[in-house]
């Protein structure tokens, strides 16, 4: 089945510990995103790519690094996590915006990332 | 900047019930408004999408509208069943060059047996 995967999916890790939550997708879709979800915060975008090889900065970008050398995959990476890092972390894609493709979104289903 | 709202964040209603779920936004030059469900622990599922150019999207007993000039989205749940039971989410993509979507904070659905 198409889609977008995640892992790990659940992770605790030490304060200042380097970590990468991994996202590839099979819709060959342009557009690749990563939110973080907080109680009462609600969604909010990290990082996105438009289309590989090109990144750009969502409303919460620092603390995090995202790469797309290719198509399919979009790693985010926390290099030296602290605990207000401590959410769920959603991958997300969408067809490049045309008259003919909407730019519906698709999400992955989750990495919850502890902090400590 | 866009903001996003859903009211009510909870909503409690017997099975069978039709209802309806809110979301406003407060800058009407949309590219588009998309509808998402939730389950608890479980990523986002779309439900329907309505362009800009559109009133109003069906998926089943679904229905979403959309009213750009006042702002409002509105998704219409005809004959609820506890399956429904999940929070669900609107986000708007602007138009324009930033195209990133905004999202709602959610209103948690629990339709009762």
């Amino acid at each position: 089945i198409a889609g977008i995967t995640q892992a790990p999916t659940s992770q605790i890790l030490a304060a200042g510990r380097r970590m990468t939550l991994r996202c590839t997708q099979d819709m060959r879709h342009n557009a690749m995103y990563w939110y973080r979800q907080d109680l009462g915060l609600g969604l909010r975008l990290i990082h996105y790519s438009n289309t590989a090889g090109t990144t750009g900065k969502g409303e919460v970008p620092d603390g995090y690094s995202v790469s797309r050398a290719n198509t399919d995959d979009f790693p985010l990476t926390l290099a030296s996590a602290v605990p207000s890092q401590t959410s769920v972390y959603f991958c997300a894609s969408s067809e490049r915006l045309s008259l003919e493709r909407t730019g519906e979104l698709f999400f992955g289903e989750g990495s919850r990332l502890t902090v400590l | 900047k866009q903001e996003v709202t859903q009211i009510p964040a909870a909503l409690s209603v017997p099975e069978g019930e039709n209802l309806v779920l809110n979301c406003s936004f407060t800058d009407s030059a949309i590219y588009n408004l998309q509808w998402f469900r939730q389950d608890p622990g479980k990523g986002l599922t779309s439900l329907l999408l309505i362009q800009s150019s559109q009133r109003e999207q069906t998926s089943g007993r679904l229905n979403a509208s959309l009213d750009k000039s006042s702002g409002r989205s509105t998704l219409y749940i005809a004959a609820s069943q506890p399956g429904d039971s999940a929070t669900y989410l609107c986000a708007v993509r602007p138009s324009g060059s930033a195209r990133q979507l905004t999202f709602g904070s959610g209103t948690q659905l629990t339709v009762l047996p």
